[in-house]
């Protein structure tokens, strides 16, 4: 029974295209989180939701717009895609904004064309 | 210059051996320490984790941190084929997100 779960695995597009990707996790937690890593396996932190709420915000261009419908949810929306996007997105959940033990999904495999 | 310098490897060693992992951070306010593995198309999982100085041992593997030094390590003994991954350091202060080194890939010989 998958713990964090993140739809779809890969998404290939072209430029200029709008896409989402979605985060599930069904371990209670309160907080969630969406990371970028790059080709040589950087893995940052672009967002994290707290009960709902953005709690961080790093230096993201606005085209990307993460939405939290419920505490269980994490969807990451992103606008006028770019070739610089294509990367690895993985969502992660924790109990609570304090948790080192973050849980991580799958990942999404972006490629833009 | 990267709050967390990480070795990228790949690092090969034959099964059995003694496997040390190296991580070296800027900011003394870092707190927590933990060592995440990933594997190949997965998401990282957490392995290790430890508050301030010290070391801990979990099976196999003994994390340590010194924060004189500014300076994780992470060992492995009888290191096995199974623990062919890429390890990825992380710090934290506070309640703030995670920093991540950018990984070690480590392969194991059978």
């Amino acid at each position: 029974d998958t713990a964090v779960s993140q739809t779809p695995k890969y998404l290939v597009t072209q430029m200029g295209n709008d896409k989402s990707i979605k985060c599930e996790q069904n371990l209670g937690h309160d907080t969630m989180y969406w990371y970028k890593q790059d080709s040589k396996k950087f893995l940052k932190i672009m967002f994290s939701y707290n009960n709902k709420e953005l709690i961080i915000n790093e230096t993201v261009p606005n085209r990307f717009s993460p939405k939290s419908p419920d505490k269980a949810h994490l969807n990451l929306h992103i606008n006028s895609l770019e070739l610089g996007d294509s990367a690895v997105y993985f969502c992660a959940s924790s109990q609570d904004a304090g948790g080192e033990t973050q849980y991580f999904g799958p990942g999404t495999r972006l490629l833009v064309l | 210059q990267k709050e967390v310098e990480q070795d990228p490897g790949p690092l090969s060693v034959p099964e059995g051996a003694i496997v040390s992992l190296n991580c070296t951070y800027s900011n003394s306010a870092f707190q927590y320490f933990m060592w995440y593995r990933q594997y190949s198309r997965k998401g990282p999982e957490l392995l290790m984790y430890t508050y301030s100085s010290g070391n801990k041992e979990d099976g196999r593997f003994t994390a340590q941190v010194d924060k004189s030094s500014k300076y994780i390590s992470l060992f492995i003994r009888d290191s096995q084929p199974s623990d062919s991954a890429t390890y990825l350091c992380a710090t934290r202060t506070g309640r703030r997100a995670l920093t991540f080194g950018s990984g070690t890939r480590l392969q194991v010989q059978p």
